[in-house]
């Protein structure tokens, strides 16, 4: 049973331009929802998350939008860059939850 | 300290030999979890340590693998007669309890068994 789906599987963006990757999950147990970024034979790195008492959370030009009722969260990479090509995690853990459970992951290509 | 460290990077073994994993956690962390990557995929949960108990094993972990935290320290991955589907990235992560399961990740091990 997939408790966090992700979607697209795959993206391409030109520089300048906006990512968005969407993601869905079925635990109500779930609190905490972050974003993991990996790199080609690197582990992956925290990158932002969100607790589900706010809609949304902004660090620099990664911003996440949280729907509580509809049990979707999301992510946002403003004027995406060459560097931002990665794969992209989205993944859901908590207090009452005592690990990540990750969803099947983005890859990103941002094209010059 | 600077983060979650592991060792080896890289391992290749022959199918049937057993191998072992180092983790070392980032040292104020009380979890430590470990989790497997394989290509194209999201890393799946095996299993988690709170100080030196192992809390949680998921049923991927088969009667092959075994982890151990000693001294609620580092921690160690074994896996014995490795097979072919063993292959993968063995990542580890650990965390502070009551962070809301905010955890920081190694650069895995890649395992490749021939």
């Amino acid at each position: 049973q997939q408790q966090v789906k992700q979607s697209p599987q795959s993206l391409i963006v030109q520089k300048g331009g906006i990512s968005i990757i969407n993601c869905a999950y079925e635990n109500t147990a779930f609190d905490y929802f972050p974003w993991y970024q990996q790199f080609p034979g690197k582990g992956p790195a925290l990158l932002i998350a969100i607790r589900p008492d706010v809609s949304e959370k902004k660090e620099g030009r990664f911003t996440i939008s949280f729907n509580k009722s509809a049990k979707q969260f999301s992510l946002h990479i403003m004027d995406s860059q060459p560097g931002d090509s990665a794969t992209y995690f989205c993944a859901a853990g908590g207090t009452s939850y005592d690990k990540v459970i990750f969803g099947p992951g983005t890859s990103l290509s941002v094209i010059p | 300290d600077t983060g979650v460290s592991q060792d080896p990077r890289h391992k290749i073994t022959k199918r049937g030999q057993n191998v072992t994993f180092r983790c070392d956690p980032i040292s104020e962390h009380n979890r430590l979890y470990w989790y497997r990557q394989t290509l194209g995929q999201g890393p799946e949960f095996l299993t988690y340590f709170q100080n030196e108990a192992q809390l949680e094993k998921s049923r991927l972990l088969s009667d092959r693998f075994s982890a151990e935290r000693p001294k609620g320290s580092f921690s160690t991955l074994e896996i014995q007669r490795t097979e072919q589907g063993d292959s993968a990235m063995y990542l580890c992560a650990s965390s502070l309890e009551g962070s809301g399961t905010e955890a920081f990740f190694g650069q895995g091990t890649r395992l490749t068994v021939v």
